[in-house]
């Protein structure tokens, strides 16, 4: 089983809708979590990021982490075109022997907003 | 404004012909990292640098190497490149505190022939 599971999609939806993202772990040291959105052709930038279970609200997007389940949520209101991109799921756990941490990746999920 | 800069964007190499990507740094960090990210797939962290210290991860190749001469800067050299090693490469930066946010550059996409 790996480290992290995001389903790749592709998922296309109309503008304006609301849009899910979720990502699975199950490494339990896991105690950082993140969103990163991925432009084509582009590194990734942080969208979000949380720490405990429950909800963090940013504008449009909602990251949601359910520790007890393994499990988070991206959720976007009211999408637009300008959204369409690679949504990454990290999440951070101490690394061996250091005081920094390293990120563990989902795969992405390609989502596109049609206008 | 305070970025993270990689040179070349695209590279393309021969098989088996020695190859450097550069990562330059305006945020003062720490920690510097590099990631093999191939298409549709994750991420993959090969080593990463906390001042000077560098860490290699297990499963990263012997192929790959890295210098840090200096904060600002980090590399990755790529001894002989095979056809599998054609990717995206990222460099990352984070501080040395905090839930390490990391600060990604645009990548170099390797291709090699």
């Amino acid at each position: 089983q790996k480290e992290v599971e995001q389903d790749p999609g592709p998922l296309s939806v109309p503008e304006g809708a609301i849009v899910s993202l979720n990502c699975t772990y199950s490494n339990s040291a896991f105690q950082y979590f993140m969103w990163y959105r991925q432009y084509s052709r582009k590194g990734p930038e942080l969208l979000m990021y949380t720490y405990s279970s429950g909800n963090k609200e940013d504008g449009r997007f909602t990251a949601q982490v359910d520790k007890s389940s393994k499990y988070i949520s991206l959720f976007i209101r009211d999408s637009q075109p300008s959204d369409s991109a690679t949504y990454l799921c990290a999440m951070s756990s101490p690394h061996s022997g250091g005081s920094n941490y390293k990120l563990t990746f989902g795969k992405g999920t390609l989502l596109t907003v049609n206008p | 404004d305070a970025m993270v800069i990689q040179n070349p964007r695209y590279q393309v190499t021969q098989f088996g012909k020695p190859v450097t990507l550069s990562c330059s740094q305006t945020l003062n960090h720490n920690v510097m990292y590099w990631y093999q990210q191939k298409s549709s797939q994750a991420p993959k962290l090969l080593f990463h640098y906390y001042d000077k210290d560098f860490n290699n991860e297990a499963d990263t190749p012997d192929n790959f190497q890295s210098r840090r001469p200096n904060t600002s800067f980090c590399f990755l050299d790529i001894r002989s490149p095979g056809l599998g090693d054609a990717a995206m490469y990222l460099c990352a930066t984070s501080s040395r505190t905090g839930y390490n946010e990391q600060f990604f550059g645009p990548g170099t996409r390797l291709t090699v022939l």
